[in-house]
């Protein structure tokens, strides 16, 4: 069965550092999401993106974030300058369509920031 | 805005036992509604779903019924088995208002013993 994969699985970095977040969704889904979990709270959405271009963002998704898709199969986040409170998993979705359509979740990424 | 609201967790059961977890919701318009399960070290999995009001949803024997009047859609089992240990996420995607984001409880830790 077709899976969502996000690489690293654990990723430590120093505060003020940048880190590159990688997701590869279903190949042929259109629509891609980022949602983090903050330990012990609930998951929260980031940002969507459809098209090459964001979809919708959250407040929690400032000028600190931006997301990418590189190349065909890449889905990227990437956080300039890291603060501890970004420690959080993060878990990438893709879905064929929107609404009723069901999105695709990976493992996730824990981000420790230090 | 949107939210969902799960019981308090976490809840622990004996094999066979009756399984109810709690979930309300308030949403502008009609939303989709959804339960995912996350197993240890796995990402979500879409669970079951239901579209409108009087849906049920159904997989694995766990059974969840969108109800309008009462904005509900708790989720159920029969007899529950070791292998159901995992955390359960309730979450709502609001129709014609958003890119098909998730808006997800606070997750209900689910531990069945033998």
């Amino acid at each position: 069965e077709p899976e969502v994969t996000q690489t690293p699985s654990h990723q430590v970095t120093q505060m003020g550092q940048e880190v590159i977040l990688r997701c590869v969704p279903i190949s042929n889904h259109l629509y891609f999401y980022w949602y983090r979990q903050i330990l012990g709270q609930k998951v929260e959405f980031l940002v969507s993106f459809y098209n090459n271009e964001i979809s919708e963002k959250s407040e929690i998704f400032d000028d600190q974030f931006s997301v990418e898709r590189p190349d065909g199969s890449n889905f990227t986040l990437k956080i300039r300058s890291t603060k501890l409170e970004d420690s959080a998993m993060y878990f990438c979705a893709s879905s064929e369509g929107t609404g009723k359509n069901i999105q695709y979740f990976g493992a996730g990424t824990r981000l420790s920031v230090l | 805005g949107n939210s969902v609201t799960q019981m308090e967790g976490p809840v622990t059961l004996s094999e066979e036992a009756f399984l109810t977890i709690n979930c309300t919701y308030t949403a502008t318009g009609y939303p989709s509604l959804f339960w995912y399960v996350q197993y240890p070290g796995e990402g979500l999995q879409l669970l079951l779903k239901a579209t409108k009001a009087d849906d049920k949803g159904s997989n694995k024997g766990f059974e969840a019924t969108y109800r309008k009047e009462t904005t509900s859609f708790h989720l159920e089992k029969g007899s529950v088995q070791v292998s159901d240990s995992a955390v359960y996420f309730c979450a709502l995607s609001a129709l014609g208002t958003s890119y098909g984001k998730l808006t997800f409880g606070q997750g209900t830790i689910l531990t069945v013993h033998p």
